[in-house]
């Protein structure tokens, strides 16, 4: 059975700080891993992660994947409230015409 | 805007009734998801049609089915409503089936409240 955990479940941290979100994962034939951004509405897709050690950037987000240890980390530098929101990450598999698996999102409060 | 539409967006009704939610994938999208997402369970799927066949199925209960139309829109049919069932109720869709990897895009949700 696919598992998916990720860490920390909460956050609380004033604007300006840098925040890491962590996410393991076990998959079989594991194909990507996405990160999503959900605020009072729907999942927004952030990343999709394909290859080890390769960081991923928009703005001040940016991601990588290590899929020897199975996890990914997301950073975001220069934390604003708008960055408040619950992250989720769900690897893929096989084709990636396949149903999500999502952890229980990390929830980050950026303080003014 | 992801391009993933759902109607209604809110929908208020009683116990033991039946509704029917509507979602239309992104333009060349063939495949549609549906996820429920409650407070206390975070999301999760229910099911996915690809042009317009079954192709996985999830949580889902006997009293929710699903049907992928022709022009590839999709309906979630849920009866016999318990309190239980409210929640938010999300559309997805990807794979154009050229890509070889797939994100998948959420629709803005629909929310069903049961009294």
């Amino acid at each position: 059975e696919d598992k998916v955990v990720q860490s920390p479940l909460s956050l609380v941290v004033h604007e300006g700080d840098t925040v890491t979100l962590n996410c393991s994962y076990e998959v079989t034939n594991f194909r990507s891993l996405l990160w999503y951004k959900q605020e009072k509405k729907a999942p927004t897709f952030l990343f999709m992660l394909t290859s080890s050690g390769i960081e991923k950037k928009s703005g001040r987000l940016s991601s990588i994947l290590d899929k020897k240890e199975l996890f990914s980390i997301l950073n975001i530098t220069a934390t604003q409230t708008g960055d408040s929101a619950v992250y989720l990450c769900a690897p893929t598999r096989d084709s990636g015409n396949t149903p999500l698996v999502f952890g229980k999102g990390t929830r980050l409060s950026v303080i003014a | 805007d992801s391009g993933v539409t759902q109607t209604p967006k809110h929908l208020i009704t009683a116990t033991g009734q039946r509704v029917t939610l509507r979602c239309s994938p992104r333009s060349g999208d063939l495949s549609v998801y549906w996820y429920q997402q409650s407070l206390d369970q975070g999301l999760q799927f229910l099911i996915q049609y690809y042009n317009g066949e079954e192709r996985a199925k999830g949580n889902i209960l006997e009293r929710f089915s699903a049907q992928q139309f022709p022009d590839l829109h999709s309906e979630l049919n849920l009866s016999s409503l318990e309190l239980g069932d409210s929640a938010l109720y999300f559309c997805a869709s990807s794979f154009t089936g050229t890509s070889f990897y797939n994100e998948q895009f959420f629709g803005p949700g629909t929310r069903l409240t049961v009294l």
